[in-house]
Parts: structure tokens; sequence; C-alpha cells
């Protein structure tokens, strides 16, 4: 399968610690998308990062949220200190180029305690 | 701006077609998106229409495209258990690629 792969599927973490949050995009896109889906909501967009560039973070919080997509690896969404209001689903997407409908991984739902 | 409208909930009995609708504010999109959403599971991108065109079919799905009230709907033909998923509309716009979604609208199939 050579889809957009999340990982983990489900991130428990502590108020105050730190969450990290993996995604590989399908093989051949190198433009890569984060969304988050807060319970009962749609997904709102973050981030949208190029191999090794931040596109447009329009979407991101000023603080405690940082993200990467490196020359080799997969993109990287940081999340430090985390509160309870960080508790959501957090999808990536990717596409080969801008401007082409974006391909959804499964998510990451990450829960705070 | 970015708003993009749905409404909650829809219940189809097997068999028969349902329609899904989202209204959006913005003028300026680019292409106009339907994704499915099934529990605990990604989106799945259904179909897209360009926002030049009116209507797109593909096999059981059916996009109308009203530019003049900006509304957007999605028609299942025949609809099968299977289709019982949350299903949301999203759009992006010139100059950018970033995709705005509605709240979304959960279908459920009775059989």
């Amino acid at each position: 399968n050579a889809g957009v792969m999340q990982n983990p599927r489900h991130l428990v973490r502590r108020r105050g610690q730190e969450a990290r949050l993996r995604c590989s995009p399908m093989k051949g896109h190198s433009h890569v998308y984060w969304y988050r889906q807060l319970p009962e909501e749609g997904l709102k967009f973050m981030v949208y990062l190029q191999k090794e560039n931040i596109i447009d973070e329009s979407g991101m919080p000023k603080e405690r949220f940082s993200a990467e997509f490196p020359k080799e690896g997969p993109s990287i969404l940081r999340i430090q200190q985390v509160v309870r209001g960080d508790s959501a689903a957090y999808f990536c997407a990717s596409t080969d180029r801008g401007g082409q409908p974006q391909h959804f991984g499964d998510g990451t739902r990450l829960s705070i305690l | 701006g970015e708003d993009v409208e749905q409404s909650l909930f829809l219940s189809v009995r097997e068999g028969d077609s349902s329609v899904i609708n989202c209204t959006y504010t913005d003028s300026s999109s680019t292409y106009l998106y339907w994704y499915k959403q099934e529990p605990g599971a990604g989106l799945q991108l259904l179909t897209y229409i360009f926002s030049n065109m009116d209507m797109k079919q593909d096999q059981r799905l059916t996009v109308l495209l009203n530019k003049k009230d900006k509304h957007l709907s999605l028609r299942i033909a025949d609809t099968q258990t299977g289709d019982s998923a949350i299903y949301f509309c999203a759009e992006t716009f010139y100059g950018n690629n970033r995709l705005a979604f509605g709240k979304g609208n959960q279908v459920v199939v009775i059989p």
C-alpha cells in the first residue's frame, strides 16, 4: 500500500509532555499538508510543507506547535507542553505538486490526560 | 472568507438515492471536493469538480455545482450500507493549496 502513512495511530500524553506525529507521504509526493479535527468538527488546515520548506503555516497556533519536512524521512508535527485542548485527530495529506487533490492518511488520534 | 456550511444528519433506506448539500461563501474557489470518512478512519477522496463546471458524474456519484447560489451537492444513487459515513465538502482557492472543510454530514443507511 503506497498510501499516506501516519504513525502512531493513537498517542496518549500527559499535560506538559511533548507529542510527535509522523507522516510519510505517498510515493513520489513531495507536498505535505497537516489538518486537525476536533470532536464533532470538520478538519481545519494547519500547515503546508514541501521538502525542507514551510509554504503556508497560517493555520498553526503561534506557540507550542511546529512542523518540518526534512530532505530525508517523514514530516513531523511537534506539539510541545501539550494541554487538554490539543486532544484531537491530526491528519496528514500529500500531493505530488500544488493544486492537486489531496490524499489523506488515517490520522493520529491524540489524547491528553 | 472560507466558511463552508453543511447540514448535519441524513438517514436513507438502502437502494434509495441520497443527496448531501453544502454551501460556501467564497467565490474565488478553484476546486470543490467531496470526501468520505468512516469511523476511526481517514478521509477518502470521492470526487471533485472544477469551479467552472456545473455537473460531474462518476458511477453512482453525481456532483452538482450552482455557482450563483454557491451551492454544492452530492447525489449517491442506489445507496448501500457501505455508504454509511460522514461526508465532507471542501474547497481550495486561487493562490493557495489549503482545503477549507465543512463540518460534515452524517449519512446512515437503513437496510
